[in-house]
């Protein structure tokens, strides 16, 4: 397996651009979760879908940013204008859910993405 | 509410002596706990995972860690460090019921020649 998959890995843009992060989870997965990772802050939970609907975007800072996940393969999160302050780390990681797991006792575990690390100046 | 704590940022050793990383755990049910690993400019990746089937856990890289309900801990340890794990590691712990995670502050962990 491939892995979780994210592009661009690296992205530099202007304040004020849209920018759109895109991340292809590991097939046959249920759930996809968007991570930001700062040195201030560490990592935090962004918003997580459970087979493609949404489930929990109470971390999503502002309006500014949206997440779509359109099928099973496929997630972008996006950030329309974006700022400084946004300069971060993005990781996609997806898991299986705890029914779909043949032990009794369900492992949750989530495989990371590479991340995409987005710069705006 | 589950949530895990993690003291101090930065974790010193030299090449050959024991790591230790600590994790303390709250959790008002048995918890689901894990530990991950980031290498510099990479994603996080499993070290090992806690699910009660036994209290030592044994993981990747000669990383294990020891489940300890009445310290409420999981903290990682290796016997013998290597350069090469150098980098910073987290742990979480399972938050509801939807897979959710909530990760620790993470540690870095340096490692002398």
């Amino acid at each position: 397996d491939a892995g979780v998959i994210q592009s661009p890995r690296h992205e530099v843009t202007e304040m004020g651009q849209e920018v759109t992060l895109r991340c292809k989870p590991i097939s046959g997965h249920d759930y996809l979760f968007w991570y930001r990772q700062t040195m201030m802050r560490g990592l935090e939970l962004l918003i997580y879908f459970n087979n493609n609907v949404p489930i929990d975007d109470s971390g999503m800072p502002e309006d500014r940013f949206s997440a779509k996940m359109p099928n099973a393969s496929f997630s972008t999160l996006k950030i329309q204008p974006s700022e400084p302050r946004d300069s971060a780390v993005y990781f996609c990681a997806s898991s299986l859910a705890a029914h779909r797991l043949d032990s009794k006792r369900p492992a949750y575990e989530q495989y990371f993405g590479p991340g995409t690390r987005l710069t705006v100046t | 509410a589950q949530s895990v704590t993690q003291l101090g940022s930065h974790v010193s050793v030299s090449e050959g002596a024991l790591v230790l990383l600590r994790c303390n755990y709250s959790s008002s049910v048995p918890p689901y706990l894990f530990w991950y690993v980031q290498y510099p400019n990479q994603g996080l990746q499993l070290l090992l995972k806690y699910t009660s089937a036994a209290t030592l856990v044994k993981g990747i890289n000669g990383f294990e860690a020891e489940f300890k309900k009445s310290e409420t801990s999981f903290h990682l340890t290796k016997p013998s460090a290597h350069m090469s794990d150098a980098a910073e590691y987290f742990c979480a712990v399972v938050t509801g019921a939807n897979s959710k995670l909530t990760f620790g502050k993470g540690i870095t962990l340096s490692v002398r020649p």
